[in-house]
């Protein structure tokens, strides 16, 4: 099985500057990645598939990148809704496999 | 507008059975996968399994296999998760999702059941 490992834990940032979260895979996952966004009390939410596609209705503030083992989730300007917990999660390999998860909260 | 709605809350004890469910509407429920997704209070997300309604077919997280089954009735656009004898540690929430493909992201989910295992 795959492991995924995010940092940080938790991210500590004020609004309106830039947020950017690493996600680690243990073997090479191709394009095969994608990022979640989950709000206290709400189900995740798709943000990012195919290491850099935005999904449906995601703003453009929200990028993906990397390649191979390494990636990484940027927020460009933080806005109020953008605090929360992001989830890399790796399908390139069965089972799919969720990082533990990075806290982007305010400062 | 898609939609995946999940059972309400449920509360056991150790040993009972469960069974709930994910209610499909929006899109084409056949050619969809459906992932069950767990997420232990304070804890991150797990993927348990995956089933096509199309034709049943399913896949198991080795981790759940043989803890969890994983069921659908496509004839009222409905999957389903259960166990036979449940333990405090299966105390989660448990969410639905859709996927368009076995090895894809999961694009929708459910709101989430919370199951709450306790004597």
């Amino acid at each position: 099985e795959i492991v995924m490992t995010q940092s940080p834990a938790t991210l500590s940032v004020s609004p309106g500057e830039r947020a950017t979260l690493s996600c680690r895979a243990s073997q090479s996952l191709s394009s095969n990645l994608a990022w979640y966004q989950q709000k206290p009390g709400q189900a995740p939410r798709l943000l990012i598939y195919d290491v850099s596609s935005r999904a449906t209705g995601i703003p453009d503030r929200f990028s993906g990148s990397g390649s191979g083992t390494e990636f990484t989730l940027t927020l460009s300007s933080l806005q109020s809704e953008d605090f929360a917990v992001y989830y890399c999660q790796q399908y390139n390999n069965w089972p799919p496999v969720f990082g533990q998860g990075t806290k982007v909260e305010i400062k | 507008e898609v939609q995946l709605v999940q059972s309400g809350a449920e509360v056991k004890k150790p040993g009972e059975s469960l069974k709930i469910s994910c209610k499909g509407s929006g899109y084409s429920f056949t050619n969809y996968w459906i992932a069950w997704v767990r997420q232990m209070p304070g804890k991150g997300l797990e993927w348990m399994g995956i089933i096509y309604p199309g034709d049943s077919e399913t896949r198991y997280n080795p981790s759940f296999q043989g803890q969890v089954t994983i069921s659908v009735d496509k004839s009222i656009r409905t999957a389903y998760l259960q166990w036979g004898s449940l333990k405090a540690s299966d105390t989660a929430m448990y969410y639905c999702a859709r996927q368009n493909i076995a090895a894809r992201p999961l694009d929708y989910w459910g709101q989430g059941t919370l199951v709450t295992v306790s004597s």
